[in-house]
Parts: structure tokens; C-alpha cells; sequence
């Protein structure tokens, strides 16, 4: 059975903190791990696409690492801002046929 | 910005009649995917086609729902006859395995 997970389910975190959240997925054929960013009432929109062991990228304020090996990806938000506040959901490409299997994602709320 | 061009944005049909639902891909992706927003906020895959093959469609209730592409320039989901469980927000999004996916706007579908 392949799995992608996200911890944690939901997470409150003051204006001007910052923070941080995990997906495991299957480390056996991989292919691509993928970061989105959905907001309420709005389509996923793409944060970023990772393919090598050990990338990190970035993009404003938000960054995301990557370990193959283990099977696992940290995304991080520095001085998280309200506008911040979204589900994040991370996909991981598995198989041959690159089917994307989906993490159920991280609710952020952002307090002000 | 190239973007995934779905139609209609809202559909209200009555019970038993056919919905079609269109969506244009992203000249030159090769990957397009239907999926419907649950109602516990996650992303149901219905179909998935590479190269305009579907590659999987098991998610997708056979007997009421079909999808095509009838060329690389749409992708078609019908559902005959609809029922009022049916009502979601449906998404098609368009890409490359290792560059990522892009999400189009969604059609919200509410069978009365």
C-alpha cells in the first residue's frame, strides 16, 4: 500500500512565528515530491516540485527540503502571516505510470 | 501565465439529467487529471490520462461517470443521470510528472 502522510493534521501558530511541517511518503520508486498551497474556496495552486535528494528550495518565505532516502519532506514558513493561513498538501509521484498519490494535508491557521 | 481553462465555473442540473464538464489543459502538457473535492476537504482522483490514454480511471463510478480526451486540447467528465450526491467542485489539472501540475478554477455542480 502506498502512502503519503502529513503531520501535523491541523496547526494554530501566532502572526510573526515561524514553522514547520512533515510528509512521509514511499521512499521505493520515487519520482517527484510536490508542495501546494489551498486556500478555502480556491483551486491547489503549485509551491513547488522536488526531484533530488537533498534539494532544498524556496520561494519568499516558504522553503522545503527533501530526503529520499528516508522517505520525507519538511516545509517551512518564516514569520508566518495571515495570508499564510491554507491547507497544505504535498503529493508524491510512485510507479511507473507516475500516479500522484496525495497526503491528506496540513490545515495552518494563522493567529493574528 | 498559461493556466487550466475549465467550464462551466457552475453547473445547477436536476436529478437524472447529463452534466458534461470541459476542461482545456496547458498546451504541451501531457498529463491531465480529474479530481473532485470530498467532503472531508480531500482530493478524490476520478481519472488520470498521460498522452490522452487513461492510465486510471478505478475511482471514477462507472456506471454514471465517463471521461475522454478527444484531443490534447480537452478533456471531457460527463456523469448520466446525476444525482444530488454528485455535488462537489470538480477539478481537472494539467502537467509534467517531474515539472509539476497546474489546477484549473473548478466547476461547483449542484444536482437538485
Amino acid at each position: 500500500i502506498l502512502n503519503v502522510e502529513q503531520s501535523p493534521q491541523s496547526l494554530h501558530v501566532q502572526e510573526g512565528d515561524s514553522t514547520n511541517f512533515t510528509c512521509s511518503f514511499p521512499s521505493s520508486n520515487f519520482y517527484a515530491l510536490h508542495w501546494y498551497r489551498w486556500e478555502t474556496a480556491k483551486s491547489p495552486e503549485a509551491l513547488f516540485v522536488m526531484t533530488l535528494n537533498g534539494d532544498e528550495k524556496k520561494k519568499g518565505r516558504i522553503s522545503a527540503t527533501l530526503n529520499t532516502k528516508e522517505g520525507y519532506s519538511y516545509l517551512y514558513i518564516k514569520g508566518s502571516q495571515p495570508e499564510d493561513s491554507a491547507t497544505y498538501l504535498c503529493a508524491s509521484n510512485v510507479d511507473s505510470n507516475y500516479q500522484l498519490i496525495w497526503g491528506a494535508g496540513t490545515k495552518l491557521i494563522i493567529k493574528p | 501565465d498559461a493556466r487550466v481553462t475549465q467550464t462551466p465555473r457552475h453547473k445547477v442540473t436536476e436529478m437524472g439529467q447529463e452534466v458534461t464538464m470541459r476542461c482545456q489543459p496547458i498546451l504541451g502538457h501531457n498529463t491531465v487529471f480529474w479530481y473532485r473535492q470530498t467532503m472531508m476537504q480531500g482530493l478524490e482522483l476520478l481519472a488520470y490520462f498521460r498522452n490522452r490514454a487513461p492510465l486510471d480511471d478505478s475511482g471514477m463510478p462507472k456506471d454514471r461517470f465517463s471521461a475522454e480526451m478527444p484531443d490534447a486540447t480537452l478533456a471531457t467528465l460527463k456523469i448520466q443521470p446525476s444525482e444530488p450526491r454528485d455535488s462537489a467542485v470538480y477539478f481537472c489539472a494539467s502537467g509534467l510528472v517531474r515539472a509539476g501540475y497546474t489546477f484549473g478554477s473548478g466547476t461547483r455542480l449542484t444536482v437538485v
